[in-house]
C-alpha cells in the first residue's frame, strides 16, 4: 500500500478565490489522480496527473479551472480556480501502487472544500 | 461507454446476517475489479480485488467474479453493524492498469 497525505484536510473559503491542493505520498508512484466527490454522489475522476509534463483531463474538466502540477513522483497539486459554490465537494488524490498479482489505487484522506 | 452499475440501496440487514453487494460491468475487456468501502465523510478504503473467475476469500469478506456474466459482487458474512457503510465497485478495463471506473456505491446498513 501507500502512505497518502493531503493538505489542507478541510477549508472554507469565498467565491472567486483559489485553492491549492497538496497530495503526497510516501513512496515513488508511476499513477495519480485527482477526484471530486460531491455531496451523495460517487467519485468523478478529474484528471491524471503526469510528471514531467500536463495532466491529462477527463470530459468536463479544463486546465484553466482545474491547474495541475506534477514535479516528481510522489508530490503533486491541484488547484481549484475561482471558485463559486457549485465547487464545494471533497477533492481526492489517489495512487497506483504497483506490484503483487494486480496493481491497486488507493486514496488520499480527502480534501473538504466549501466554498461560501 | 464504460459502466459500472450499483444498485444505490440502502441495503439493510441485521447483525450476524449475510450481505450480499452486486456489480455488474458493460466492458467485456475488463481485467481487474475492485471493492471499497466509504465510510460517511472518509475516503474510499480498498477492501478487495479480484481478477480472476470464481470465489476470493479474506476473513469475513468473499468477492466473486463471473466475466461471462460480467458481474462480480462481495459477501460480507457475519455483518457487524461496523460495516455500515457505502461500498464502491471499480473496474479497471484493458490490459495493464488504467483509470478505474467506479459504480455509484451501495449503501449498506446493518442493524444491531
Amino acid at each position: 500500500s501507500a502512505v497518502i497525505s493531503q493538505k489542507p484536510s478541510r477549508d472554507i473559503c469565498q467565491r472567486g478565490t483559489s485553492l491549492t491542493i497538496q497530495c503526497q505520498v510516501d513512496s515513488q508512484v508511476t499513477m495519480m489522480f485527482w477526484y471530486r466527490q460531491q455531496p451523495g454522489q460517487s467519485l468523478t475522476l478529474i484528471a491524471t496527473a503526469n510528471q514531467g509534463s500536463e495532466a491529462t483531463y477527463e470530459s468536463g474538466f479544463v486546465i484553466d479551472k482545474f491547474p495541475i502540477s506534477r514535479p516528481n513522483l510522489t508530490f503533486s497539486t491541484l488547484t481549484v480556480s475561482n471558485m463559486s459554490p457549485e465547487d464545494s465537494s471533497i477533492y481526492l488524490c489517489s495512487v497506483v501502487v504497483a506490484g503483487g498479482p494486480t496493481d491497486t489505487q488507493y486514496f488520499g484522506p480527502g480534501t473538504r472544500l466549501t466554498v461560501l | 461507454q464504460k459502466e459500472v452499475e450499483q444498485n444505490s440501496g440502502p441495503l439493510s440487514v441485521p447483525e450476524g446476517a449475510i450481505a450480499s453487494l452486486n456489480c455488474t460491468y458493460s466492458d467485456r475487456g475488463s481485467q481487474s475489479f475492485f471493492w471499497y468501502r466509504q465510510y460517511s465523510g472518509k475516503s474510499p478504503e480498498l477492501i478487495m480485488f479480484i481478477y480472476s473467475n470464481g470465489d476470493k476469500e479474506d476473513g469475513r469478506f468473499t468477492a466473486q467474479l463471473n466475466k461471462a456474466s460480467q458481474y462480480v459482487s462481495l459477501l460480507i458474512r457475519d455483518s457487524q453493524p461496523s460495516d455500515s457503510a457505502t461500498y464502491l465497485c471499480a473496474v479497471n478495463t484493458g490490459t495493464g492498469f488504467q483509470k478505474l471506473v467506479f459504480g455509484t456505491g451501495t449503501r449498506l446498513l446493518v442493524s444491531p
